[in-house]
């Protein structure tokens, strides 16, 4: 079963906007983790938040995380077509059935 | 630093054969994961190993898969007999320290199809 679901399933933006991606998610958790995946490609790590943090950076990202609502962003700012793709979050679940778990995605489709 | 490889890149197979693919993860990792990911969706956890220990097979279908790690190192996943629901995208990712599920590292996929 997906822990995380992602909202929008897809995004349609012009470059230089930027992009907001949320994710829902239903346990508790150890931290909350957001992947990118090109078409055809593997997985790419962008950004770990663990679940003490509230908001972390990373170049043009931003990830927020709400624990009591389950809940987390990623901001994606000043949007470049090199960014489209998909955009996945994975949660760690606390307690002994430790996985990594992937929502379905949110497809991110940068216009030039 | 060299990536996680992983062969072959395609399969394309009959129903009730058998396939294999193999995983040579990041020198130094070790954690392996192998995933299954249907068109559309999210990637879905088969099987986690820690050095060469089982961790979580939970979502493995263990009437028709299977899989190993040799050494703690290089991995095989094996599908006998093949159903056309498996035509899927099967990564392997290996992720460092003894933890595991933090920052893992993905290979670019094989792509299987069975008619």
């Amino acid at each position: 079963s997906q822990q995380g679901e992602e909202d929008p399933q897809a995004l349609s933006i012009q470059e230089g906007e930027n992009a907001t991606m949320n994710c829902s998610y239903k346990t508790s958790i150890n931290n909350l983790q957001w992947y990118r995946q090109n078409s055809g490609r593997g997985l790419v790590h962008l950004i770990l938040i663990r679940s003490n943090e509230r908001e972390k950076h990373s170049g043009r990202l931003r990830v927020t995380l709400d624990t009591s609502k389950k809940s987390s962003s990623l901001l994606i700012t000043a949007s470049r077509a090199a960014d489209t793709a998909s955009y996945f979050c994975a949660t760690d679940a606390s307690g002994s059935a430790r996985q990594l778990t992937f929502g379905s995605g949110t497809q991110l489709t940068v216009l030039p | 630093e060299a990536g996680v490889a992983q062969s072959p890149r395609y399969k394309i197979i009959e129903k009730r054969q058998s396939v294999a693919f193999w995983c040579n993860p990041i020198s130094g990792h070790a954690t392996l994961y192998w995933y299954q990911q249907i068109l559309g969706q999210g990637p879905k956890l088969l099987i986690q190993f820690q050095n060469n220990g089982v961790v979580d097979d939970s979502q493995l279908p263990k009437d028709r898969f299977s899989a190993e790690r040799l050494k703690g190192v290089d991995s095989t996943l094996k599908i006998q007999p093949a159903k056309l629901e498996d035509s899927a995208v099967y990564l392997c990712a290996s992720s460092p320290g003894q933890v595991g599920n933090e920052k893992l590292f993905f290979g670019s996929g094989t792509q299987l199809s069975v008619l």
